[in-house]
């Protein structure tokens, strides 16, 4: 069965400390893995695609990796303004149904 | 302005009157989906389309219907809503060739 699996829960960095979110997943042949951020009362925003293991895409103070069995979203010198929920989802390469993870909710302290 | 709307934003509603929850998007998108948020559960997928007239069941369909007879439009509709149906509901689009799903505000529906 697809599944995926974000740790930790949750997430309190000081502004400037950086750390890195986990995305681990169980799928039948991976067509890509995505992730997104969520703000409180609205909807997911799209970040990054990874297609195949060894890939690395960055935006600003993002950076996301993939290997054969999970993904890291890496997030150097946070600010305030980065604290949201970051969802990671996986398709299957046998469909184009989508299982998203419970999400890794982040909180930057100034 | 690209996105995607959905209608009503808030819904209290009660045991067994069918409802309709609207989608909209205006990126000539061929991908189109349904999730619903519940704490601890995070976003299932619902439905999904993948063009006009192509539907399929998601992780959790059974209580929805879709349709899509429009491109721009995929209306959720629940025909007998219960309480376990309460819930954050997202509605998506995409282009089918990168899924880069573009998500709308969410219907907060309430079912009593």
């Amino acid at each position: 069965e697809d599944q995926v699996t974000q740790s930790p829960e949750a997430l309190r960095l000081q502004e400037g400390e950086s750390s890195s979110l986990n995305c681990s997943y169980t799928v039948s042949g991976l067509r890509g893995l995505f992730w997104y951020r969520q703000d409180p009362g609205k909807g997911p925003e799209f970040l990054f695609t990874l297609y195949s293991a060894g890939e690395e895409k960055e935006k600003e103070r993002l950076k996301a990796t993939l290997t054969k069995k999970e993904s890291f979203l890496h997030i150097t010198a946070p600010k305030p303004e980065d604290s949201a929920t970051y969802l990671c989802a996986v398709q299957a390469i046998s469909g184009n149904q989508f299982y998203f993870g419970t999400g890794t909710s982040l909180t930057v302290i100034p | 302005e690209a996105q995607v709307t959905q209608n009503p934003r808030y819904l209290i509603t009660v045991t067994g009157k069918k409802l309709t929850v609207t989608c909209s998007q205006n990126m000539n998108h061929e991908y189109m989906s349904w999730y619903r948020q519940d704490p601890g559960l995070g976003l299932r997928q619902i439905y999904y389309s993948m063009n006009v007239e192509v539907t399929d069941k998601g992780d959790v369909p059974e209580g929805y219907k879709v349709s899509r007879k429009e491109k721009r439009n995929f209306p959720l509709i629940l025909e007998s809503p219960s309480p376990n149906q309460t819930s954050l509901y997202f509605c998506a689009s995409s282009l089918a060739q990168t899924h880069e799903q573009y998500f709308g505000p969410g219907t907060r529906l309430t079912v009593t």
